[in-house]
C-alpha cells in the first residue's frame, strides 16, 4: 500500500530535551511537508522540502529542524529552543509541480510535555 | 502571510439538510483551493479540489469558486452523522506548493 507513514504516534519530551519525528512515504512525492496543529486551530507551516537535500523555513521554523537526506524520508527534530512543542504534528507530501498538487498527510504524531 | 479566513462557529445540521461552509482568502493571486474534512484525533484527508471559478459536484460535496469576491465554498447535501467533522479550507501561496490553511469549520450532523 502506498502512503505515509509517522511515528510514533504518541511522544513525550522531558525539559531540555531533543526528540525526532519520523516521516515516511512511498507515494514517489518530491515534496514533503511538516505542519503543527494545535487545538482549534488550523495547520501551521513548520518546514518544507521540493527536493532532495534542500528545504525551506515555513512559517513557525524556531526550535525546529529538519533533514532530507532522501526522498523517502523527512524527519523533524523538536529542539530544546522550542518552548511550547505541545501539539499535533502532521506530515504530508505532495508531487512537485505548479501549485495543483494535493497535499497527502500522515496519521500525525501527538507530542507531550512531561 | 497569505490569510484564509473561516469564521463561522460550529454548524449543527439535521441529517439529510445541507451544510454550507464559507471561506475567503486574502492573496487575489491564489490559484488552487482544496477542502479536507478531519475527524477528531485524526489527520485531514481531501474531499474536493477547485482550479475554476463555477461549482465542482463530486458525490454529495459541491465547491464553489468565485475569485473576483475571494471566496471559496462547500456544500454538503443530504448530511449523514458520519460527515461529523471539522473542515478546513486551504488555498495555495503565489503559485507554488505551499499552502494557508484556515482554522476550519466544525460540522455537526444531529440524526
Amino acid at each position: 500500500d502506498g502512503g505515509i507513514t509517522q511515528s510514533p504516534k504518541y511522544l513525550f519530551r522531558k525539559e531540555g530535551q531533543n526528540v525526532t519525528l519520523s516521516c515516511e512515504q512511498n507515494l514517489n512525492h518530491d515534496a514533503m511537508y511538516w505542519y503543527r496543529q494545535d487545538p482549534g486551530q488550523g495547520l501551521r507551516l513548520i518546514y518544507y522540502s521540493q527536493i532532495v537535500n534542500d528545504f525551506q523555513k515555513g512559517d513557525i521554523a524556531e526550535g525546529y529542524s529538519v533533514s532530507r537526506e532522501k526522498k523517502e524520508s523527512f524527519p523533524l527534530t523538536v529542539t530544546s529552543a522550542q518552548k511550547n512543542p505541545t501539539a499535533f504534528y502532521l506530515c504530508a507530501s505532495s508531487r512537485y509541480g505548479t501549485g495543483k498538487e494535493t497535499q497527502y498527510f500522515g496519521p500525525g504524531t501527538r507530542l507531550l510535555v512531561l | 502571510q497569505k490569510e484564509v479566513e473561516q469564521n463561522s462557529g460550529p454548524l449543527s445540521v439535521p441529517e439529510g439538510a445541507i451544510a454550507s461552509l464559507n471561506c475567503t482568502y486574502s492573496d487575489r493571486g491564489s490559484q488552487s483551493f482544496f477542502w479536507y474534512r478531519q475527524y477528531s484525533g485524526k489527520s485531514p484527508e481531501l474531499i474536493m479540489s477547485i482550479y475554476s471559478n463555477g461549482d465542482k459536484e463530486d458525490g454529495r460535496f459541491t465547491a464553489q469558486l468565485n475569485k473576483a469576491s475571494q471566496y471559496v465554498s462547500l456544500l454538503i447535501r443530504d448530511s449523514q452523522p458520519s460527515d461529523s467533522a471539522t473542515y478546513l479550507c486551504a488555498v495555495n501561496e503565489d503559485g507554488n506548493n505551499r499552502l494557508a490553511f484556515g482554522k476550519g469549520n466544525q460540522v455537526v450532523v444531529i440524526p
